[in-house]
């Protein structure tokens, strides 16, 4: 187990379209969690998956914002009419349920610019 | 609210002086405190965390309720120690709030 992966590194994409970004977790952990990071910010919470439950989505998702997580395994987060503002670090998270107190492991993230 | 602030954007020093990088923290529960480090290219990655108190890398953090402070110390600074921090807070849902982040540079 090579730790969180996340797919693409980067995407460019032009404003309208529509992008999904993949997260590969550690196999054992049931959490997923996925952040938003913008320059000169810390990550702010977008929404997290137990097994492939979407429990709990932050006000900063709007409508244009989706998150899967199918089979409780990799998760996809899909932003639809993309605008300059999405125009962030997109940060996947993983841990194990009851061990959050151990920290996330994290991805090295999908950059996405919108242009 | 939850909210954990972090009042320095870019910390500057020079090597083997000291280094406080401060967190204050805003939760009304018992709050589980980590700081996150993220070097240069790489991904963000678990410092400390208060409950083990723990040194890493020379670095320690205690949790201080009264002020509502976790202030990240290290006695000598060293090139290698120049990222950013980020200071987090882990609510009763299981959530990571983040600080904004301080940048520490640490000069030869």
């Amino acid at each position: 187990d090579t730790g969180v992966s996340q797919d693409p590194r980067h995407k460019i994409t032009k404003r309208g379209q529509n992008v999904t970004f993949r997260c590969d977790p550690i196999s054992e952990h049931n959490r997923l969690y996925w952040y938003r990071q913008t320059l000169g910010q810390g990550p702010e919470f977008l929404t997290y998956f137990q097994n492939e439950a979407q429990l709990e989505k932050s006000r900063l998702l709007s409508d244009r914002f989706s998150a899967e997580r199918p089979k409780g395994s990799f998760s996809t987060l899909e932003i639809q009419r993309t605008e300059q503002g999405d125009s962030a670090m997109y940060l996947c998270a993983s841990s194990l349920e009851g061990t959050a107190n151990y920290g996330y492991t994290f991805g090295s993230g999908t950059r996405l610019t919108v242009v | 609210a939850q909210r954990v602030t972090q009042p320095e954007k870019l910390l500057s020093v020079f090597k083997g002086a000291p280094v406080e990088l401060k967190c204050n923290y805003s939760y009304s529960g018992s709050p589980e405190l980590f700081w996150y480090v993220q070097y240069s290219r790489q991904r963000l990655q678990l410092l400390l965390r208060h409950i083990s108190r723990e040194s890493i890398k020379g670095f320690t953090a205690d949790l201080n309720k009264g002020e509502t402070s976790f202030h990240l110390k290290k006695p000598f600074a060293q090139e290698e120690d120049s990222a950013m921090y980020y200071c987090a807070l882990l609510n009763q849902g299981g959530k990571l709030i983040f600080g904004q982040g301080t940048e520490l540079s640490v000069k030869p």
